[in-house]
């Protein structure tokens, strides 16, 4: 069974960092591009980045680029997004998700206010 | 960005009719190599997004057969042939063609 556990999310001020963690279980997660999508509170769907299966290849939504660093270890079976200068409009439900969205997981809560 | 616009942005089903879900993209979502990466997405009350249907019209592992997709040009539909109680919550089309990978603003689904 696949699984996607996300954590790392919490209460943070503004221009404060937080690093998420997604782990993986139940697919060969090497071979699987990994993306983080989030979700303001009450709104849609934002695609914040994506990973390739070794790395080569990396995106960034502009409204993180430069403050956000998305990073996988293999070995690990782990997703990471690094969120530095963190925003208030960056408080949202952040989600993993794996090979283009065909699992997510439960989704970790980020809340930046002051 | 490649913009996806969703309507309705709401309606009502009696379980047992069918529903529509309508998604338009801004420009063509034909990728250079040929495929359309247009996706869509259930989300339930407090639930995760699902994916239900991939590259326009590929059902899901587990997705009932009532779910279907379909396109035409830069139109894209999701049909529910009998809404069931169970499929209330909110569709997302999503493209993933063009980086960033843009959503629609979603349209729920409401069981009368």
């Amino acid at each position: 069974e696949v699984q996607l556990v996300e954590s790392g999310g919490g209460f943070v001020q503004p221009g404060g960092s937080l690093r998420l963690s997604c782990a993986a279980s139940g697919f060969t997660f090497s071979s699987d591009s990994m993306s983080w999508v989030r979700q303001a509170p009450g709104k849609g769907l934002e695609w914040v980045s994506d990973i390739g299966g070794s790395s080569s290849v990396i995106y960034y939504a502009d409204s993180v680029k430069g403050r956000f660093t998305i990073s996988r270890d293999n070995a690990k079976k782990s997703l990471y997004l690094q969120m530095n200068n963190l925003r208030e409009d960056d408080t949202a439900v952040y989600y993993c998700a794996s090979g283009g969205g065909q699992q997510w997981g439960q989704g970790t809560l980020v809340t930046v206010s002051s | 960005d490649v913009v996806m616009t969703q309507s309705p942005l709401s309606q009502p089903v009696t379980p047992g009719q069918p529903a529509s879900f309508s998604c338009r993209s801004s420009q063509s979502l034909v990728h250079s190599h040929g495929d359309t990466y247009l996706n869509w997405f259930q989300q339930r009350p407090g639930q995760s997004p699902r994916r239900l249907i991939y590259k326009v019209s590929n059902r899901d592992s587990g997705v009932p057969e009532r779910f279907s997709g379909s396109a035409s040009g830069t139109n894209f539909t999701l049909k529910i042939s009998a809404v069931e109680a169970e499929d209330a919550g909110v569709y997302y089309c999503m493209q993933g063609t063009h980086w960033p990978y843009t959503f629609g603003q979603g349209t729920k689904l409401e069981i009368k």
